[in-house]
């Protein structure tokens, strides 16, 4: 009953392979993200999509794509794997908001995470 | 742009002995913010959030933060602190964009 899982857990590759991490989230909720966790333990988002919609997508190379092929499911496809892509990856979830004060929409809601997809690339 | 500095890379605190984790943020409107931890090897677990209303917020293991709003801080205390707190802790700041901007984390380090 994990709320929001990802597989695999480690991942070990040889540079310019493609792989694909997968997350799925059970809590209904309606905005799924991914995030990328460095050497130095920053945390930055990457992408993120609400009912299967891309609603952020910061400055990331174009080798990562995300895929949505339902609200419960968030896929990472990279792309010719490189050095620099050796990070954790984080897959959360959102649920699409509250009503606030007023009737105002609280979109902000708190994000669950996954246990992370440790990636090293050689 | 939203931002969150946590001044403190690490701090070493003896068990029993309480523990203050600073954060500040940059934000245009009215923050949501929250704090996470980090055990070594997990994933990240919410500590408690801060939406609105009382500005001191209680969350789990003991924990509470105070929002400040003429400091934008956010700082996260714990009045005696378990060997089993020792990870990184991280402050974030959110808003109506569901972006999440993250400081760099304070790594916790507990003496026996």
């Amino acid at each position: 009953d994990t709320a929001v899982s990802q597989t695999p857990k480690y991942l070990v590759t040889q540079m310019g392979n493609d792989k694909s991490i997968k997350c799925e989230q059970n809590l209904g909720h309606d905005t799924m993200y991914w995030y990328k966790q460095d050497s130095k333990k920053f945390l930055k988002i990457m992408f993120s999509y609400n009912n299967k919609e891309l609603i952020i997508n910061e400055t990331v190379p174009n080798r990562f794509s995300p895929k949505s092929p339902d609200k419960a499911h968030l896929n990472l496809h990279i792309n010719s794997l490189e050095l620099g892509d050796s990070a954790v990856y984080f897959c959360a979830s959102s649920d699409d908001g509250r009503v606030g004060w007023r009737g105002r929409k609280i979109p902000q809601e708190t994000q669950y995470f996954g246990p992370g997809t440790r990636l090293l690339v050689l | 742009a939203q931002s969150v500095t946590q001044p403190d890379i690490h701090i070493t605190v003896s068990e029993g002995a309480s523990l203050e984790l600073r954060c500040n943020y940059s934000y245009g409107a009215t923050p949501y913010l929250f704090w996470y931890v980090q055990s070594p090897g997990q994933g990240l677990q919410l500590l408690l959030k801060y939406f609105s209303g009382d500005t001191l917020v209680q969350g789990i293991k003991g924990f509470e933060a105070e929002f400040k709003r003429s400091q934008s801080s956010f700082n996260l205390r714990k009045p005696s602190v378990h060997w089993s707190d020792a990870a990184e802790y991280f402050c974030a700041v959110g808003g109506i964009d569901y972006k999440l901007s993250f400081g760099a984390g304070t790594t916790v380090t507990v003496r026996a």
